[in-house]
This record gives structure tokens, sequence and C-alpha cells, in this order.
């Protein structure tokens, strides 16, 4: 199993519905990020959350939610769906504590909205 | 101005040739800087990090970093098919709990 898992891996949606993305992950860390990657504009960050208790916006929050349910899930939500919102939208984690720590990324969710 | 700027490419390459990857960069505060490798619907993994300027070398990979000039490198010698892959550099400033800014990342093919 991966160690950072996302679902759904692919999703098409109308404008203005609500999607959730999930995340959930095996590595033990206590940070988790949702980050989105479009072409020319790279990896972006949504919102980033350092344990369950704590969650923080990103560079490009506007239009997002996000729900942090347990150390090993965080989620994504869409409250209405607009277009400019399509993108591959992925999940990492990192540990905490002294010294640096890489990120692991999940798979990504690959999302249209149509 | 990004934060971060890196050519996209694409560049394609033959097998064995040396490759060289680089990144530009305006913030002075950095101090880890990494390389993601990227294949086709798959996440980004991890492929080196280096702290401060200097040279890191693993295996085939050598990174590289002028802080002076705020200019980071990649190279990959004897290049394969199997480096196809797209290329993110990354950069963080450890004080500000561990978020990253990322490249856009460069498209490389090897061709056999």
């Amino acid at each position: 199993d991966a160690d950072v898992t996302q679902t759904p891996r692919n999703r098409i949606t109308k404008t203005g519905k609500r999607i959730m993305l999930e995340c959930s992950q095996t590595k033990g860390h206590d940070r988790m990020y949702w980050y989105r990657q479009d072409p020319g504009l790279g990896l972006r960050l949504i919102y980033y959350s350092f344990d369950v208790k704590d969650i923080n916006k990103g560079e490009i929050s506007d239009g997002y939610s996000v729900s942090r349910q347990a150390q090993a899930k965080f989620s994504l939500s869409l409250e209405s769906a607009i277009p400019n919102q399509t993108a591959l939208y992925f999940c990492a984690t990192s540990a905490s504590g002294q010294g640096w720590h890489g990120y692991t990324f999940g798979s990504g969710t690959r999302l249209t909205v149509v | 101005q990004k934060e971060v700027e890196q050519d996209p490419g694409p560049l394609s390459v033959p097998e064995g040739a040396i490759v060289s990857l680089n990144c530009t960069y305006s913030n002075s505060a950095f101090q880890y800087f990494m390389w993601y490798r990227q294949y086709s619907r798959k996440g980004p993994e991890l492929l080196m990090y280096t702290y401060s300027s200097g040279n890191k070398e693993d295996g085939r990979f050598t990174a590289q970093v002028d802080k002076s000039s705020k200019y980071i490198s990649l190279f990959i010698r004897d290049s394969q098919p199997s480096d196809s892959a797209t290329y993110l550099c990354a950069m963080s400033v450890q004080i500000a709990g561990n978020q990253f800014y990322f490249g856009t990342g460069t498209s490389l093919t090897v061709i056999p």
C-alpha cells in the first residue's frame, strides 16, 4: 500500500457542485499539505496542517476548505466548484521536529470542473 | 516576480548525455534546496536535497547550489531513458515551518 493515498484518482464534476478530495497516510507524520499543480504555474500551496488542531491557509486558499479529521487524514473541499479549479491536486506529508524533513507526496487527484 | 524560476523546457537529449537542469531564486533566506522527480501521472518524489551552498553527489546525480548567485543546478551523468520525467526544484526557509516553494518543473526526455 502507498504511504500517502489520495482518493479519488480522477473526478469530473459540474460547476457549482461541492466536492471533497481525501488524503490518508501511514507515515505517522504530523504535517500534511494540499497543493495544486497547473501547467506553467507549478505546485502552489492551498492549505497546510501541522497537527490535528492546526489549520493554516496557503498561497491560494480562496474557494477551498480543509478538515483534519485525524493525524492520518486530511481532506480538501471545494464548496462550489468552478472551471478554473480544474487541476492536479496533491496531498503531501512531512515529519516534524529538529532538522530538515522532506515531503512525501500522494499520486494526485486529477479534477476536472465542467 | 516568482520566488523560484525554472525553465520549463522541454529538454530532449540522447541516452548517455550529461543533462543540466537549473533554477534561480530571489529569496536570500532560502537555506534548503531540493530536487524532485515526477513521472507522468505520479506525485513528485525527492531526488536530492542540499543545505546552503556547495555540491552533493548521489550516483549519477549532482546537485549544486550557489547562494551568491541565487542559482541551483542538477546534473545527470550518463542519462538513461528511465530518467525521462519532469524535474522540480524546491526551496525552503527552515524557520518558516518547512513550507516549500517549487519551480514550475523542467520536462526531460532521454532518447534511446
